[in-house]
């Protein structure tokens, strides 16, 4: 079965450590996002690629990195310039341009620092 | 800028019809969805309507869109139990960034 696929489903981070969260999806889309979710804000848009080694930033792209080497692959490097990761982290993918399908979204990482 | 807004909490009694509201400023919105999440888990796309239409129905689930207040509803007739979740709205542009824009979500809780 197709599907978008996040691991770990929860990560522990020390302060000042740097955190790859992975991302990786066997739909053919073509088009990547990474959204933080903080309780009662939604969803924020971090970084988001509609092709391989090309990526935009979002609201609250500040304290991350993202690279896209591959298609089927978007991990996100929380790095220990983002100085409240604790957050639910969602990845999605979809198809290049808007249409009725939207996005398909992964169960996501809970992150927590300790 | 592109800006999404819900209210956070709707409590409703099982049977009863849910209505869960939604207010955008792009007024360049091509599609407009609504997701659910349930605790602890990913987005699941519920509906959608595209933005040359008034309504949409879908089984339990109906979505009204009003262009000109740019405000879209769904509701869900002979709410259960299991429906209680978080909903989210949706939009995305025609212009500007190619992602879209979440609402805050609407938490709803239904009362047996």
């Amino acid at each position: 079965d197709g599907g978008i696929t996040q691991s770990p489903k929860y990560l522990f981070r020390k302060e000042g450590q740097n955190v790859t969260l992975s991302c990786e999806q066997n739909l053919n889309h073509d088009a990547m996002y990474w959204y933080r979710q903080d309780p009662g804000q939604g969803l924020r848009l971090i970084y988001y690629s509609q092709i391989v080694n090309d990526f935009q930033k979002g609201d609250i792209a500040e304290g991350y990195s993202v690279s896209r080497e591959k298609k089927e692959s978007f991990p996100l490097t929380v790095t220990s310039a983002q100085k409240n990761p604790t957050a639910f982290y969602l990845c999605a993918s979809s198809i290049i341009g808007g249409t009725e399908y939207g996005y398909t979204f992964g169960s996501g990482t809970r992150l927590t620092v300790v | 800028g592109e800006d999404v807004e819900q209210s956070l909490f709707l409590s409703v009694r099982e049977g009863d019809s849910s209505v869960i509201n939604c207010t955008y400023t792009d007024s360049s919105s091509t599609y407009l969805y609504w997701y659910k999440q349930e605790p602890g888990a990913g987005l699941q796309l519920l509906t959608y309507i595209f933005s040359n239409m008034d309504m949409k129905q879908d089984q339990r689930l109906t979505v009204l869109l009003n262009k000109k207040d740019k405000h879209l509803s769904l509701r869900i007739a002979d709410t259960q139990t299991g429906d209680s979740a978080i909903y989210f709205c949706a939009e995305r542009g025609h212009t500007g960034r190619r992602a879209l824009t979440f609402g805050s979500g609407t938490r709803l809780q239904v009362q047996p």
